[in-house]
């Protein structure tokens, strides 16, 4: 079955430090891959996608994310976290309608 | 360029009553998508509507529907409301049609309570 999986559910991170967060997948063929963010009570904000071509991708408020095809993976990155960057993030793939994963909590220390 | 825009922000119901929640796609964007966000059950796929018709479906009973209209705003129906029906709506918008996926942009979401 088509999936996407966010192993770590929680993750703290102090302000200023580099932050990863993992994303693997299961589809057939590699679909189109994005990561979204989302603030309490609030909709999704598309960070960036991946659609072909270079595996590093850059996207908004610093985030970059590579695509790994050989670990099916789709991992985000962002080299200094800010406190506002403490929110929800989701990874999801797309075939049509997007199937995302359980989503990642971050949580920034001063 | 407006985003996607949904209404009502929040919504208050009672079992067994029928609730809808209106989606307005980002101008140009045909295709409109609909999602629930519960807690503990994360973001699950409800339908998509594409220049008028519905596409597909989610695992979801029928007495959630919906449909687009010819300006390619959108409606959710959710008749006899249970208890597990509260959760925050999300619409999102693409150019996508039945040709190839793209990236869907996402509204703020209507919250459901029901009581």
């Amino acid at each position: 079955a088509q999936s996407v999986t966010q192993p770590d559910i929680h993750i703290t991170v102090s302000e200023g430090a580099s932050l990863e967060l993992r994303c693997n997948y299961s589809y057939g063929a590699t679909p189109y891959l994005f990561w979204y963010v989302q603030s309490p009570g609030q909709g999704l904000q598309l960070l960036l996608k991946y659609f072909s071509g270079d595996t590093l991708v850059q996207g908004i408020k610093g985030f970059e994310a590579e695509f790994k095809r050989s670990q099916s993976s789709f991992n985000l990155r962002k080299p200094s976290v800010h406190w506002s960057d403490a929110a929800e993030y989701f990874c999801a793939a797309n075939d049509y309608k997007l199937s995302f994963g359980a989503g990642t909590t971050v949580t920034v220390r001063a | 360029e407006a985003g996607v825009t949904q209404s009502p922000t929040h919504l208050i119901k009672t079992r067994g009553q029928q609730a809808t929640l209106r989606c307005s796609p980002i101008s140009g964007h045909t295709s409109v998508y609909w999602y629930q966000q519960a807690l503990g059950l994360g973001l699950q796929f409800l339908l998509w509507y594409d220049e008028g018709e519905e596409r597909n479906r989610g695992n979801f009973p029928p007495r959630f529907s919906g449909r687009q209209f010819p300006n390619y705003s959108s409606e959710l129906n959710v008749n006899a409301l249970e208890l597990e029906d509260s959760a925050l709506y999300l619409c999102a918008s693409s150019l996508a049609t039945s040709g190839s996926p793209d990236t869907q942009y996402f509204g703020p979401g209507t919250r459901l309570t029901v009581l």
